[in-house]
């Protein structure tokens, strides 16, 4: 079965903050590829980052930066230094191949949505 | 990115009647399509999965003959809510995607059945 599991629905900081956001995948294929997206309330989905299950470098963009361990099947994403506009949900997400259809499938986790008070 | 764009990005319908969103990947032509459902406060749920000139596939517990998906070309999908009921009154998006795994996703569309 796959699943992605994003244990905190809500987290509320204060400006300024640091921020990490959990996320815990699973899946027996052994490629697949795990994704962050930015929701606003406007609803439309920002594709935050891509990483395939084959690259395990942690990466930074800004004041972004991810965490993924294949260890312990986690993908976490940590924004330094929060701001308001970081309010948003933030969803994780798995892509690996349904058995059944043969297709690459998104599977979405249930979301958290971040608070950012100023 | 390659951009996908839905419309409308809005849309009230009365109850009983049926309404058409379309998904058009406009930079790239998109081998398949897929369409989700997400209520206030929840996750994307996946309705539907569409290729090119095939039926779509459908989840388990959509109906598939009150979500009609119609995948035609290779740049539009479109998804009709027939005899739509307040219920599914939610917001959908769209996603395509050319070969690989990287999925591109629509704006929404969110719609009120009254």
């Amino acid at each position: 079965a796959q699943k992605v599991t994003q244990a905190q629905t809500e987290i509320s900081v204060v400006e300024k903050e640091d921020v990490t956001l959990d996320c815990v995948y699973e899946t027996r294929d052994t490629t697949y590829y795990l994704f962050w997206y930015k929701q606003p309330p406007s609803g439309e989905l920002v594709f935050l980052i891509r990483r395939n299950s084959f690259d395990e470098q942690n990466e930074i963009s800004g004041r972004y930066s991810w965490n993924f361990q294949k260890s312990t099947s986690s993908f976490n994403f940590t924004i330094t230094a929060s701001q308001v506009v970081d309010s948003a949900v933030y969803f994780c997400a798995l892509s690996a191949g349904d058995t059944t259809s043969g297709t690459y499938k998104y599977i979405f986790g249930t979301g958290t949505r971040l608070k950012v008070l100023a | 990115g390659a951009v996908v764009s839905q419309h409308p990005s809005r849309v009230i319908c009365k109850s009983g009647t049926s309404v058409k969103i379309e998904c058009r990947s406009l930079d790239f032509q998109a081998t398949t399509m897929f369409w989700y459902r997400q209520f206030p406060k929840q996750s994307l749920m996946l309705m539907a999965t569409s290729n090119e000139g095939s039926k779509a596939t459908y989840e388990q517990g959509v109906e598939k003959d009150k979500f009609l998906i119609n995948h035609a070309s290779l740049t539009l999908s479109t998804l009709t809510v027939t005899s739509a009921h307040p219920e599914d009154s939610s917001f959908y998006i769209c996603s395509a995607r050319v070969g690989g795994t990287e999925a591109f996703f629509g704006q929404g569309t969110r719609l009120t059945v009254v």
